[in-house]
C-alpha cells in the first residue's frame, strides 16, 4: 500500500489561512470517507485534529477543517497562529489495510 | 482520562527480537481496537498493524508479516508488539494508538519507544 501525497511543506503568517492537500486513490481517499489527520510537534507523538474527513475530536480548535473532493482531501488552517508549527499526517482507511498515511506536511509560521 | 504508557527504549543487535508493552488506563480496555505505528529518524509514520483487543484478532502490514506479532492482557490491559529479525531500518520510535471509533482514526497514542537496532 503506498503512501498517500503530501506537499513537503506549507508556511503562512500569523492570521492566514493554508491548506494542505492529500491525494491518493479509488481505494483510499476516494472511497472512503475514513480520513483523519494528525499533528506532530517535534519530539512528540501524533495527535487526532481531524476524524471521517471533517470532523473535530472535542477540544480541537475550530481553526481547523476538512474537506475531501474525489481522491483529494485536504486540511485547512485559518487564523493561523505560532502554534500551529508542527508536522501534519493525513490517513485513510484503505481496501487492504485500516491505515495509510499521507508522507507528511511541515507547517512552518513566517 | 485516556491514556497509554509504552515501556521505555531499546537496543538491540541485529536478528534479535524486542517486545515493546503499552498499558492502557481510563477506559474499558476491549472496547477499542489499538494499532501500532512507526517513525524511522526524520522520516513519516508507517502502520504496522492493529489488534482487537475483544477478540484477539490481527491484521498486519503486509511487508511485516512473518516478523511482527501483537498480543493482549486484559488482567494488566495491556497491549504487546513483539518485532523478530530486526534490521538497522527497524530503528524508529514505536507507537501505540488506540482507536478513536472503528477505523475512524487513532487517539489517543502513547508517547513512543525508541527501538535503536545497531551493532
Amino acid at each position: 500500500q503506498s503512501a498517500l501525497t503530501q506537499p513537503a511543506s506549507v508556511s503562512g503568517s500569523p492570521g492566514q489561512s493554508i491548506t494542505i492537500p492529500c491525494t491518493g486513490t479509488t481505494s483510499d481517499v476516494g472511497g472512503y470517507n475514513y480520513v483523519s489527520w494528525y499533528q506532530q510537534h517535534p519530539g512528540k507523538a501524533p495527535k487526532l485534529m481531524i476524524y471521517e474527513v471533517s470532523n473535530r475530536p472535542s477540544g480541537v480548535s475550530n481553526r481547523f477543517s476538512g474537506s475531501k473532493s474525489g481522491n483529494t482531501a485536504s486540511l485547512t488552517i485559518s487564523g493561523l497562529q505560532a502554534e500551529d508549527e508542527a508536522d501534519y499526517f493525513c490517513s485513510s482507511y484503505t481496501s487492504i489495510t485500516p491505515y495509510v498515511f499521507g508522507t507528511g506536511t511541515k507547517v512552518t509560521v513566517l | 482520562q485516556v491514556q497509554l504508557v509504552q515501556s521505555g527504549g531499546e537496543v538491540k543487535k541485529p536478528g534479535a527480537s524486542v517486545k515493546v508493552s503499552c498499558k492502557a488506563s481510563g477506559y474499558t480496555f476491549t472496547k477499542y481496537a489499538i494499532s501500532w505505528v512507526r517513525q524511522a529518524p526524520g522520516q513519516g509514520l508507517e502502520w504496522m498493524g492493529w489488534i482487537s483487543v475483544y477478540s484477539g484478532n490481527t491484521n498486519y502490514a503486509q511487508k511485516l508479516q512473518g516478523r511482527v506479532t501483537m498480543t493482549t492482557d486484559s488482567s494488566t490491559s495491556t497491549v504487546y508488539m513483539e518485532l523478530r529479525s530486526l534490521r538497522s531500518d527497524d530503528t524508529a520510535v514505536y507507537y501505540c494508538a488506540r482507536e478513536y471509533g472503528d477505523f475512524v482514526g487513532l487517539d489517543p497514542w502513547g508517547q513512543g519507544t525508541l527501538v535503536t537496532v545497531s551493532s
